[in-house]
């Protein structure tokens, strides 16, 4: 049974860096094809793709976000981590991780990230 | 990027009858080599992640009802779902997975008439 969940902080403060990690159960990192994305959803708007890293490392970038995302994997713990630098109130969403095998076939419950002073 | 449009925003259908929702790619996502369509379907309710209905366009996920079928290819995707039940309320997003960012629509809402 594949599952995953978010972890990090609920509230930052503009200009601050944001940490999420990933923690999965069910499947491995390192099994050929397989990836793990994160995808945020500010309250009542669309989904936004935002990185994607996949079992061999390589990483993959939203281009209007790709200066401020980095995406890490330890596949030891089984976990992913994306951070985002210099928040602003606009990056207040709820931030999904998911499995991708080929779309995203299992996601986390989602973590709520709101960015206020 | 490739921008994916949903028709319409909402709707609101009528228990027992026919939902249908289209997304239209700004290019193909038809992968000629091996003529496949780089779409997915996702069904996401009030406060809870989205759930995968669907992909390669028209290949439903274990598990999903068979009342939700998506055809389409190339540009232009359908989601129908054919006899709305109550538990079918929810937001319907598509993605293509084409190439990156893999980019979803907007977004359909659908509601009971």
């Amino acid at each position: 049974q594949i599952t995953l969940k978010e972890s990090g902080p609920t509230l930052v403060k503009p200009t601050q860096t944001l940490t999420l990690t990933c923690t999965f159960s069910g499947f491995s990192l390192s099994t050929s094809g397989v990836g793990v994305g994160w995808i945020r959803q500010p309250p009542g708007k669309a989904l936004e793709w935002l990185a994607l890293i996949y079992w061999d490392d390589d990483k993959r970038y939203s281009p209007s976000l790709e200066s401020r995302l980095t995406i890490t994997k330890d596949t030891s713990k089984n976990q992913v981590v994306l951070t985002m630098t210099n928040m602003d109130p606009v990056d207040t969403a709820t931030y999904y991780c998911a499995h991708r095998e080929v779309s995203f076939d299992y996601w986390g419950q989602g973590t709520l990230v709101t960015v206020s002073s | 990027d490739i921008v994916m449009t949903q028709s319409p925003d909402s709707l609101a259908v009528s228990l027992g009858e026919r939902a249908t929702i289209n997304c239209k790619s700004s290019q193909s996502i038809l992968y000629n080599s091996n003529n496949k369509n780089y779409l997915a379907w996702y069904q996401q309710k009030p406060g809870q992640p989205p759930k995968l209905l669907i992909s390669w366009g028209s290949t439903r996920k274990s598990g999903v009802p068979d009342r939700f079928s998506g055809s389409g290819s190339g540009t232009n995707f359908t989601l129908t779902i054919s006899s709305l039940q109550a538990e079918d309320v929810a937001v319907y997003h598509c993605q293509q997975y084409y190439n990156n960012p893999k980019t979803f629509g907007q977004g359909t809402k659908v509601e009971i008439k």
